[in-house]
């Protein structure tokens, strides 16, 4: 299986920061690479597609990287609904894998 | 609008079968192009890959959980459904279902999910 490795696990911002935070693939995934956000009781959310791609609906803040099998996502002027667990998945072959997510906290 | 809706039992005690069905609005079970997946994630940790359904009945098991699940597809419901054999206190989680876009060489996601449904393995 591929192993999907994020850092930090966590990290406190202020709304307003900029903030990036990584995935690491532990074989070559291409750039076929997702990011979601989850809250709290709620199902994750998808934001970014293969890679950089950003979704339909998902604000302009967000964006996604990738050099190699590092991939980044950034937010930029974080704001209040920001604060959340954002988790990567490789969909480069299957089975699918995820991160073990990095959690967004009010500084 | 695509929605999927999970439902089935809460609680299922140790060694028996757990059932969920994940009901499709919006889209078809048939349909090109997508994957029908399960996803669980216990509380508090991340989120594992169960499987998933392609349309014609292939399917993909997480090699971890293989020897214990099954995905199905109800055609004439619209719905797919997961079952998972044997639970243990591990296999307490929150269940979400989900449909894996599949656009070859321009990659593959999930969108959208359930909203998610905990099954608790207790006695």
């Amino acid at each position: 299986d591929i192993q999907m490795t994020q850092s930090p696990s966590s990290l406190s911002a202020s709304v307003g920061d900029r903030v990036a935070f990584t995935c690491r693939a532990s074989q070559f995934i291409s750039n076929y690479l997702n990011w979601y956000q989850q809250k709290p009781g709620k199902a994750p959310k998808l934001l970014i597609y293969t890679a950089s791609k950003l979704q339909n609906g998902v604000p302009s803040r967000f964006s996604g990287s990738a050099s190699g099998t590092e991939f980044t996502l950034s937010i930029t002027s974080l704001q209040p609904e920001d604060f959340a667990t954002y988790y990567c998945q490789q969909s480069y072959t299957a089975p699918r894998t995820f991160g073990q997510g990095t959690k967004v906290e009010i500084k | 609008q695509v929605q999927l809706q999970e439902s089935g039992p809460g609680l299922v005690k140790p060694s028996e079968i757990l059932s969920l069905t994940c009901s499709v609005s919006g889209d078809s079970v048939t349909r090109g192009d997508y994957y029908w997946s399960w996803i669980r994630q216990p509380a508090g940790k991340g989120l594992e890959w169960i499987g998933r359904l392609y349309t014609g009945g292939s399917t993909d098991y997480n090699p971890s959980l293989k020897s214990r699940v099954t995905i199905s597809v109800d055609a004439s419901k619209n719905l797919f459904s997961l079952t998972v054999k044997s639970v243990t206190a591990a296999d307490t989680a929150t269940y979400y279902c989900a449909r894996e876009r599949d656009l070859g060489f321009e990659g593959n996601w999930f969108d959208p999910w359930g909203q998610g449904t905990l099954v608790v393995v207790s006695s």
